[in-house]
């Protein structure tokens, strides 16, 4: 089955620094790449999401990269602001064959101010 | 509704004792799911619910735990004879098309069984 890792699990940045979260998945089938936030107490909320015919998605100071040969994709936020804290978990599907979401253990991102 | 609603929001319960927690999806979202999530991790899959049917229930650490969504809207996750390893967030989440894609969460249900 599919395995996500992700790094650092842990992410430190000054106001106004990029913050950037790398995963790896193991199966080649998958072909679905969301992006959630998690804030204390709530559920994870969907930032951005990427799918395997494209390389790049930009969404105003959020971008996804992919490389589907190496088989990872990035996160990275620009200007990063302190209500960007939270944890950031990174997921992968194969969408054509069943409906699970397989997700990485998470990056605490604390931005300082 | 505007979001996942899930609750209750906070369930203690003693070893061996039942609970069921309650799930009602966005309106009209034909996808439902189940996930676990322990402390510091990511969440895991448990079951997956297009309208009525339970299409995926492979994530279900064991016959202990049992999934609903009679109707095809409101879901109970049910977990018999609770063990201190069933202590956990279980999240609910909802999709509009028949996919994983685009999942709006609820807030989840934090057990903790003694």
């Amino acid at each position: 089955g599919e395995n996500v890792e992700q790094h650092p699990s842990t992410l430190s940045v000054q106001e106004g620094d990029s913050a950037v979260i790398k995963c790896t998945y193991s199966d080649s089938a998958s072909n679905y790449f969301p992006w959630y936030k998690q804030e204390l107490g709530k559920g994870p909320q969907l930032i951005i999401d990427i799918r395997s015919n494209v390389g790049e998605k930009k969404d105003q100071r959020i971008a996804v990269t992919l490389n589907k040969t190496a088989k990872h994709f990035s996160l990275h936020i620009t200007e990063t602001q302190p209500e960007d804290s939270a944890v950031y978990f990174c997921a992968a599907a194969d969408t054509a064959y069943g409906n699970k979401l397989v997700f990485g253990a998470g990056t605490i991102l604390r931005v300082k101010s | 509704g505007a979001g996942v609603s899930q609750s209750p929001r906070y369930k203690v319960a003693k070893r061996g004792q039942d609970v069921a927690l309650r799930c009602d999806p966005i309106s009209g979202h034909v996808s439902l799911f189940w996930y676990q999530q322990a402390l510091g991790q990511g969440p895991e899959f448990l079951t997956y619910f297009q309208n009525e049917a339970q299409l995926d229930k492979s994530g279900l650490p064991s016959d202990r735990f049992f999934a609903e969504r009679p109707e095809g809207s409101v879901s109970t996750l049910k977990i018999q004879r609770t063990q201190q390893e069933d202590s956990a967030v279980y999240l609910c989440a909802s999709s509009q098309g028949q996919s994983n894609e685009k999942l709006f969460f609820g807030s989840g249900t934090q057990l903790s069984v003694l």
